[in-house]
């Protein structure tokens, strides 16, 4: 079964601080990982996309590394603001297009 | 500008009755995909469409319809078949049915009167 799990299910710390969240798969033969982010009654907005034969991709202060043999994902945010306060989604597609996503990471941003 | 819009953003279902919620795409993509979400689990993929005309059953389709007649809209139904049907529903739509980024909708939230 092809499970994807997201640790911590919420998250809180202070601006500024450096935080990194965690995605996991059971099953390594993935085409890609993508991160999404998601604010309170929204739809999906995505963040970053990393090809299974990729390492790592980042946009502005976010870093996403993917390391397929341990079956793990990070994202990194670097000096956290308090709009970054959202849930942080991870889904992984598999070869036949199936994506599955983890029930995502609640982060608080205080200011 | 390009986009997704689901509507209404929230409905509410009284038994035995079926509602239909909307979902419109002026972004020109072939295929979009119906997701269940509820609270503490990820999306669950209900229906997808990789081209006009055709769908196929997600992972949990059951009490659900689709139709496609149109490129850029995609009606899910929810009937009264569907015995839990409260939830979070996300339309999505990408470029191919393959290795893209999926675009979504705001949602609607379905309840049960």
């Amino acid at each position: 079964k092809q499970e994807v799990t997201q640790i911590p299910a919420a998250l809180s710390v202070p601006e500024g601080e450096n935080l990194v969240l965690n995605c996991s798969f059971t099953d390594s033969a993935i085409y890609n990982l993508q991160w999404f982010r998601q604010d309170p009654g929204k739809g999906l907005t995505s963040l970053l996309l990393i090809q299974s034969s990729q390492r790592e991709q980042t946009s502005g202060r976010l870093n996403a590394s993917l390391d397929k043999s341990s079956g793990r994902s990070t994202l990194y945010i670097a000096a956290s603001q308090p709009g970054d306060s959202a849930t942080y989604l991870c889904a992984v597609n598999y070869n036949n297009n199936d994506m599955r996503f983890g029930a995502g990471t609640r982060l608080t941003v205080k200011p | 500008d390009g986009g997704i819009t689901q509507s209404p953003k929230y409905l509410f279902r009284k038994e035995g009755q079926n509602v239909t919620l909307s979902c419109e795409q002026n972004l020109n993509h072939d295929a979009m995909y119906w997701y269940r979400q509820d609270p503490g689990q990820g999306l669950r993929l209900i229906y997808y469409s990789q081209i006009v005309n055709d769908f196929q059953k997600g992972d949990i389709a059951e009490g659900y319809s689709v139709s496609r007649e149109k490129k850029e809209s995609f009606p899910l139904t929810v009937t009264s078949a569907q015995k839990n049907p409260t939830a979070f529903y996300l339309c999505a739509s990408s470029m191919s049915f393959g290795n893209q980024p999926q675009h979504f909708g705001d949602g609607t939230r379905l309840s049960i009167l």
